[in-house]
């Protein structure tokens, strides 16, 4: 089982552009989150989905979007990217017992 | 806002001795997790302790968990090089977008093995 996959791995955007990051789990849970990691700030939650068609809000959503259309599959969107969301952005699934995280997207905001 | 709060923010030993990391939190739990994350990879659940638990164990970790203190701890025993990492603790958040379905991290407590 490949468990939790994030693509791509590395991005680097300029100011304003848009992108996708795609979150897929192959372990059919239903939780699954997005948290952004800074240094000295820990992970933050940005958005989680209870479930296929379900999205909301986690602690810094602001600046992204969130869609669950099908159930294994979880896509953080920046519309207009900035320098501040210049970050390491991980994907996680599972339940509030134990989560399980892909191994990052490392974005650059220029 | 985080709820938990790991001390120390790093941790440097000597392999073979025990490493000891602590974490405070705020507000009321069901449980408290451990994370173990290594360099440029997501993070590893490691233990969950329940609230109504003291002590757990699993391999070389041992975790407590003081409810009056609103502390927990983790103990890593006769640490190893590949225990290089950061640890963290996590509680479940409660979020105005839809409910308790959030894990709030602490910023992590992030451990050297000397060889």
């Amino acid at each position: 089982n490949a468990g939790v996959t994030q693509t791509p791995k590395f991005r680097v955007l300029k100011t304003g552009q848009s992108m996708t990051l795609l979150c897929a789990q192959d372990m059919n849970h239903e939780y699954m989150y997005w948290y952004r990691q800074d240094p000295g700030m820990g992970l933050r939650l940005i958005h989680y989905s209870v479930g296929e068609g379900t999205t909301a809000k986690g602690e810094v959503p602001d600046g992204y979007n969130v869609s669950r259309l099908k159930k294994q599959n979880f896509l953080l969107g920046l519309e207009s990217a900035a320098p501040s969301q210049t970050s390491v952005y991980f994907c996680a699934s599972g339940a509030r017992e134990k989560l399980f995280f892909g191994s990052g997207t490392q974005l650059s905001v220029l | 806002s985080q709820q938990g709060e790991e001390d120390p923010q790093a941790l440097s030993i000597q392999e073979g001795e025990n490493a000891t990391m602590n974490c405070s939190y705020k507000t009321s739990i069901n449980n408290l997790q451990w994370y173990r994350q290594n360099s440029g990879r997501g993070l590893v659940h490691l233990i969950l302790i329940r609230s109504n638990e003291r002590e757990k164990h699993s391999g070389r970790l041992r975790v407590t968990l003081d409810t009056s203190k609103k502390s927990s701890s983790l103990l890593i025993t006769a640490s190893r090089a590949a225990d290089t990492a950061s640890y963290f603790c996590a509680t479940v958040a409660y979020y105005s977008g839809g409910g308790a379905d959030g894990l709030t991290f602490g910023k992590g407590t992030h451990l050297i093995i000397q060889p």
